[in-house]
């Protein structure tokens, strides 16, 4: 089978750094991605490794390891407005994405 | 630019009842997914469209459900007849063809499908 594996829920304080590990084992893998997703709205993308190493952009950072099937999505400088779930995703050769469990993460003051 | 739009945005019907739901891409998306997400699991997903053909519908639980995308525009994905397990929320997403891995899919924001 495929499973994508996430704590279920990450808690933090503001300007904190907070890392989401994401294990996989999938049939195919052809790159992990990160989505976040507020309450009641759309997932919206944040990060793609295709390689292994690190990928930054602004204060988010995605880390991937092909051998040990496992990745990362390090949040820096937490602020409140980053309270949402956070999705890990693989990609298939046919690019349809295979989603992990989410992980819930709360900032508080 | 026009994100991904969805309609209806809810829709509570009873078993046995059919419902439509649409998706509208973002303009020049020529890759359309489907996916869905029952309450308390992981977003799964449905099928794929390139333009009007179907590239992968490994993903719909069974006949019951039929999706279409005439003219590779806007996408509809019937429940017929419906029962009380499709409940959950219903995801559109696109992508332009070849920039799929460094940007992503857009996803709509969804609709929740209430099956009573």
């Amino acid at each position: 089978g495929q499973s994508l594996e996430q704590p279920s829920e990450v808690t933090a304080v503001e300007g904190a750094i907070v890392q989401i590990n994401c294990t996989y084992q999938t049939s195919g893998f052809y790159g992990l991605s990160w989505y976040q997703q507020h309450d009641g709205g759309a997932p919206t993308f944040l990060s793609y490794n295709g390689l292994d190493g690190l990928e930054e952009t602004g204060r988010f950072s995605s880390f991937l390891s092909r051998s040990d099937s496992y990745g990362y999505l390090l949040l820096q400088e937490l602020q409140m407005k980053d309270s949402a779930s956070y999705f890990c995703a693989v990609r298939d050769r046919t690019d349809k994405l295979i989603f992990g469990t989410g992980t819930r993460l709360q900032v508080f003051p | 630019e026009a994100g991904v739009t969805q309609f209806p945005s809810h829709s509570v019907i009873e078993k046995g009842q059919t419902v439509t739901l649409r998706c509208d891409p973002i303009s020049g998306h020529d890759n359309l997914y489907w996916y869905r997400r029952v309450m308390g699991k992981e977003i799964k997903f449905l099928l794929h469209f390139v333009k009007e053909s179907k590239q992968d519908e490994s993903g719909m639980p069974n006949n019951r459900f039929l999706a279409e995308r005439t003219g590779g525009t806007y996408s509809t994905l019937k429940v017929q007849p419906a029962e009380l397990e499709d409940s959950g929320v219903y995801f559109c997403a696109s992508s332009h063809l070849l920039a799929t891995r460094q940007k992503g899919q857009f996803f709509g924001p969804g609709t929740r499908l209430t099956v009573l």
